[in-house]
């Protein structure tokens, strides 16, 4: 089976601006999650999706936003970009949510804001 | 909340050496817990688990033991390759109604031939 894909791999905005970001997950799998990865708050839980449906929220301000589509890809939004927002975006995927299932991470994709 | 504490980096050893990488949580009920691994310009990876008090989790010659006791999940492996370079993340997740995994700070570990 295929892994978990994101796309794009790199990306560069400036401040100000908006971003999507993209995640396939595995074949089979309904469940995606979305984390932040900065040097100094480290993995931070974004938000959970299944069947269409956001189950759990982090702690992150209202600009960050997703969904999910019925083949249970996912994306995620940034609106308003900020410098702190500079992150790599991982998402993951699971058979199932409820927890706690196994995750299956895809190689993220490294925003830069300017 | 819940939360995770590792041991900080971080941490070089020569080929060959006993490794343990520190971890422990804070948690309402009995969250299960993870190691994952994140080898550079990659995602993570999960490297083992474990779902409920005293079960040994193990893969790759790694192993940690859920110590509700203690409330710890120490990484530890016996001896240690330069392939095992990376970043290893402590997690836990709680029991029931999330898939939301709560990471330690990532321990960088640096294997010298």
């Amino acid at each position: 089976k295929a892994g978990v894909t994101q796309t794009p791999r790199y990306l560069i905005k400036t401040r100000g601006q908006q971003v999507t970001l993209s995640c396939s997950p595995i074949s089979g799998h309904r469940s995606v999650s979305w984390y932040q990865q900065t040097p100094g708050q480290g993995l931070q839980f974004l938000f959970e999706y299944f069947s269409e449906t956001q189950r759990n929220k982090g702690n992150f301000p209202g600009r960050f936003s997703g969904r999910q589509f019925s083949n249970s890809r996912s994306e995620m939004n940034v609106s308003t970009l900020e410098l702190g927002d500079s992150a790599l975006y991982l998402c993951a995927s699971s058979e199932l949510a409820g927890g706690p299932y196994e995750q299956y991470f895809g190689p993220g994709t490294r925003l830069t804001v300017t | 909340g819940d939360s995770v504490t590792q041991m900080e980096g971080p941490v070089t050893l020569s080929e060959e050496a006993f490794l343990t990488i520190n971890c422990t949580y804070t948690a309402t009920g009995y969250p299960s817990l993870f190691w994952y691994v994140q080898y550079p310009g990659e995602g993570l990876q999960l490297l083992l688990k474990a779902t409920k008090a005293d079960d040994k989790g193990s893969n790759k010659g790694f192993e940690a033991t859920y110590r509700k006791e203690t409330t710890s999940f120490h990484l530890e492996k016996g001896s240690v390759q330069v392939s095992d370079s990376a970043v290893y993340f402590c997690a836990l997740s709680e029991v029931q109604g999330a898939q939301k995994l709560v990471f330690g700070q990532g321990t960088r570990l640096t294997i010298n031939p």
